[in-house]
């Protein structure tokens, strides 16, 4: 039980373009999911916390214009990059939390995206 | 910004030997989990350990929490080839969100 799936697993896009990345819930519903991203050989940094019918939450430095999260149901996530540049390049990943209140955050497997 | 440092950044170890990892971190936690990241793959969670225990137990794996040190350990004991992998712990600081320290790479040897 308790799986995240994200697709896709790898994306190659042109310098302007906009990707969208999904993160669903296979198996429980998540009324919270967080998006991370990780650069080679770093840790995760928390992006934002998506909350199933609101706005999500950005952290500070991230630019919620750029980085698009829609949480339109219990079991799916979107992050969608706009106007994809090079250093926008990374591995992203997607969380999420039970509605039934366990502490654990259970994770996608990531999405690559590498801009050209 | 990040929570949590961990010592060492790598370390390599033969099958068989036990390794040690560290976490250091810097406010107040609800509680402190160890998550495994094998290379470009996403995370397991491996054991949580909440701000009023002190020690824990799943199999191989040995927690210990200070919450006086702000420090956590993780203990890998009779280490595999398949524990091959970064380890990185992450604070829960009662607003949901997970921080997470810088990892360290572990390789075993067989």
């Amino acid at each position: 039980g308790a799986v995240v799936s994200q697709h896709p697993s790898w994306v190659i896009c042109k310098s302007g373009t906009s990707v969208k990345i999904e993160c669903r819930s296979l198996d429980f519903q998540a009324t919270t999911m967080f998006w991370y991203r990780q650069f080679p050989k770093q840790s995760l940094m928390l992006m934002a916390t998506s909350n199933e019918g609101s706005k999500a939450t950005y952290e500070q430095g991230v630019e919620k214009d750029k980085f698009l999260i829609n949480h339109a149901s219990l079991t799916l996530s979107t992050l969608t990059v706009t106007s994809a540049h090079p250093e926008d390049s990374s591995f992203y990943i997607c969380s999420a939390r039970s509605r039934f209140g366990t502490d654990t955050q259970y994770f996608g497997p990531g999405t690559r995206l590498t801009v050209l | 910004s990040q929570q949590g440092e961990e010592d060492p950044q790598a370390l390599s170890i033969q099958e068989g030997e036990n390794a040690t990892m560290n976490c250091s971190y810097k406010t107040s936690i609800n509680n402190l989990q160890w998550y495994r990241q094998n290379s470009g793959r996403g995370l397991v969670h491996l054991i949580l350990i909440r701000s009023n225990e002190r020690e824990k137990h799943s199999g191989r794996l040995r927690v210990t929490l200070d919450t006086s040190k702000k420090s956590s350990s993780l203990l890998i004991t009779a280490s595999r080839a398949a524990d091959t992998a970064s380890y990185f712990c992450a604070t829960d600081t009662g607003f949901q969100k997970l921080v997470f320290g810088t990892g360290t790479r572990l390789l075993v040897s067989p």
